[in-house]
């Protein structure tokens, strides 16, 4: 069975620094890999996939994230935020050949931006 | 282009009370359909898909149906609630054989 595993529930960080945001997710065959955002009171907004290709996968709002399928990881970065990125953030999975494309989400992380 | 609606954005509902919350789909024809319930510390529950008309399977034993009457159309519905229904609900669609899901803006349920 798929899981996914965000490693951090809350992740807190100042105005213009870096951030990334960790998940891990375990699999017995091949995966498509989503982040999406969720601003309070509102529902998830895609931020980028993964289906194929180029490791390194670009989205909106200027984050990017990395697929590594020797660690079985999907990170999700960013090299400057702002205040306006203080959402929650949740990583999904999707096994090849789903016929009803069901997605099994991570717990979400927290990113607070600090000014 | 597509638009999903979900309809309230908020309810408050005492226990015991029916239930019915509706999502509905423009801009794309023969959608699956999909809804989710979102709890404090639990992340999301998938609760129903939809695959076509009368055609949905529930991924979890509960107090809660889902119907789809109409193509675009997918309704959530209790006959009573429970104070563990409380929850923020979502609703999704995707196109047919692919695996990128686009969710509503969700429907805040409060049950008292």
């Amino acid at each position: 069975a798929q899981s996914v595993t965000q490693l951090d529930s809350q992740v807190p960080v100042f105005e213009e620094a870096p951030v990334e945001l960790r998940c891990n997710y375990s699999s017995s065959v091949s995966v498509y890999l989503f982040w999406y955002v969720q601003y309070p009171n509102q529902g998830l907004q895609l931020l980028l996939k993964y289906l194929s290709g180029s490791t390194l996968v670009k989205g909106i709002n200027g984050f990017e994230a990395e697929f590594n399928k020797s660690q079985t990881s999907f990170h999700l970065r960013k090299p400057s935020v702002h205040i306006s990125d203080t959402a929650e953030y949740f990583c999904a999975v999707s096994d090849l050949g789903g016929s009803q494309g069901n997605l099994i989400f991570g717990k979400g992380t927290k990113l607070s931006v600090k000014p | 282009s597509q638009t999903i609606h979900q309809w309230p954005a908020t309810l408050v509902q005492p226990v015991g009370s029916p239930l019915s919350l509706e999502c509905t789909v423009e801009g794309t024809s023969n959608p699956n359909l999909y809804w989710y319930r979102q709890a404090a510390g639990r992340g999301l529950q998938l609760l129903f898909y939809s695959i076509g008309i009368d055609q949905i399977s529930s991924e979890v034993p509960q107090n809660l149906s889902a119907s789809r009457p109409q193509d675009r159309q997918f309704i959530l519905s209790s006959k009573k609630l429970l104070l563990s229904d409380s929850g923020f609900y979502l609703c999704a669609w995707s196109a047919v054989s692919t695996d990128t899901q686009y969710f509503g803006p969700g429907t805040r349920l409060t049950v008292l």
